[in-house]
């Protein structure tokens, strides 16, 4: 039984390129958060997402973010123009519907931006 | 504005004693609060939930208590083993909201 799988575990990027993450939730599981983890800080909720659907983005910097979570395929953070601070852990949690309110943490994806 | 604040960065107990963690908030109404275990390098594993209107649950040496009138969560293992080191991480969700609110969580060292 799979967990939430995340890839790639480790990216680098330089300045001003494009960053993106790929989530596939747990078998079963139609919800997908997103979360972001700066270094010495905790972890911070980023982005809510259903089939289709963006339901909560109130957490996502309001430029060079966006997510989507397609019909087929795995959920995608994606990160324009990086910079510095973007530099973080980024993890993806999902959960079924019937019990939304437990998530299951992926093992994230580490960004680094030189 | 909401704050979470869990009570020590880091707590070293002897093995075999019980831990106790303490989770406090601020500003906020929780529907469920939830403790996760999080190791270096990985992503956060879920432990347990527990209900606004729970008082106490358990789950093997686990136990957590949920008091909304003090605001507080403690979260306990009991008989620790070195292999429970880890850093403890307490989130809270609102009812209508599913995004979890994390604390900075609490670094358990178990000392054989």
């Amino acid at each position: 039984n799979a967990g939430v799988m995340q890839n790639p575990r480790h990216l680098v990027r330089r300045r001003g390129q494009e960053a993106r993450l790929r989530c596939s939730p747990m078998k079963g599981h139609s919800h997908v958060y997103w979360y972001r983890q700066l270094p010495e800080e905790g972890l911070k909720f980023m982005v809510y997402l259903q089939k289709e659907n963006i339901i909560d983005e109130s957490g996502m910097p309001k430029e060079r973010f966006s997510a989507e979570f397609p019909k087929e395929g795995p959920s995608i953070l994606r990160i324009q123009q990086v910079v510095r601070g973007d530099s973080a852990a980024y993890f993806c949690a999902s959960s079924s519907r019937d019990r939304d309110y437990e998530q299951y943490f992926g093992p994230g994806t580490r960004l680094t931006v030189t | 504005s909401q704050k979470i604040e869990q009570n020590s960065e880091a707590l070293n107990i002897q093995e075999g004693k019980t831990a106790t963690l303490t989770c406090n908030y601020t500003n906020y109404s929780p529907a469920y609060l939830q403790w996760y275990r999080q190791d270096p390098g990985r992503g956060p594993v879920f432990l347990l939930l527990i209900r606004e209107n729970e008082k106490e649950k358990r789950k093997e040496r686990l136990k957590v208590t949920f008091d909304t009138t003090l605001k507080q969560s403690l979260f306990h293992i009991t008989a620790s083993q070195p292999a429970d080191s880890a850093t403890y991480l307490c989130a809270l969700q609102a009812g209508s909201a599913r995004q979890l609110t994390f604390g900075s969580g609490t670094q358990l060292t178990v000392l054989p």
